[in-house]
């Protein structure tokens, strides 16, 4: 069965620097969320997409923003890159905002020098 | 606020043991839903089990097995028998209008 596909796996990054996180939910799932898992922390809720449209937004700083495209691919956007923006992102998907389950795909480990 | 609870940070079992996860949780609504996932050391995060509040009939999967108990508020998870393959991190979640609360995680290490 088809998985979430995130690109890229990982990533280096210089502080200060702009990084694009790209998400490919699974076939005809319509809700997608971000979160962000810092070392040997629990995931953080970022933010979610329903039907292209921001459904809930959780503790996702400022200078990240994120969409949802007409094909339902999702991409995080971050900019102004700090040491702390360090950490595993997840995208999940699921149908049905709020009553489906939630599958993940692999993670992109980001590293800010 | 809702929270989940996974007062077990560590756990060392050898194999062929059994070893259960506890996993407390709050919230005011009435119905919502409860999940497990596993984080093996390459750091995927594997669904496991889904279950919704209205529904407390316990659940068995091969070796694994969950007992939900509303009057508790938890969701605690049995692995039987377990193997060196079950040594990972597992979270307990809850669902609050979609997005996931995750506990703490309690991380699992199964020695041969």
């Amino acid at each position: 069965a088809a998985g979430v596909i995130q690109s890229p796996r990982h990533l280096i990054k210089e502080k200060r620097e702009t990084a694009t996180l790209k998400c490919y939910p699974i076939p005809r799932h319509d809700t997608v969320y971000w979160y962000q898992q810092g070392p040997g922390q629990d995931p953080q809720f970022l933010i979610s997409f329903y039907e292209k449209m921001q459904s809930d937004k959780g503790s996702i700083p400022d200078r990240f923003s994120a969409q949802q495209f007409s094909d339902y691919h999702s991409e995080l956007n971050m900019s102004s890159l700090e040491l702390g923006d360090s950490a595993l992102y997840f995208c999940a998907s699921s149908l049905i905002t709020g009553q489906e389950t939630q599958y993940f795909g692999p993670g992109t480990r980001l590293l800010v020098l | 606020a809702q929270k989940v609870t996974q007062a077990q940070t560590e756990i060392s079992v050898v194999e062929k043991e059994d070893v259960t996860l506890d996993c407390v949780y709050e919230t005011r609504d009435t119905t919502y839903y409860l999940f497990w996932y596993k984080q093996p050391p390459s750091g995927e995060l594997v669904f496991l089990i889904r279950r919704n509040s209205f529904d407390e009939q316990n659940e068995i999967s091969g070796r694994y097995s969950w007992n939900f108990q509303k009057s508790t508020s938890s969701f605690n998870f049995t692995i039987t028998a377990s193997q060196v393959v079950d040594s990972a991190v597992y979270f307990c979640a809850l669902s609050e209008g979609g997005k996931l609360i995750f506990g703490q995680g309690t991380e699992l290490s199964v020695k041969p």
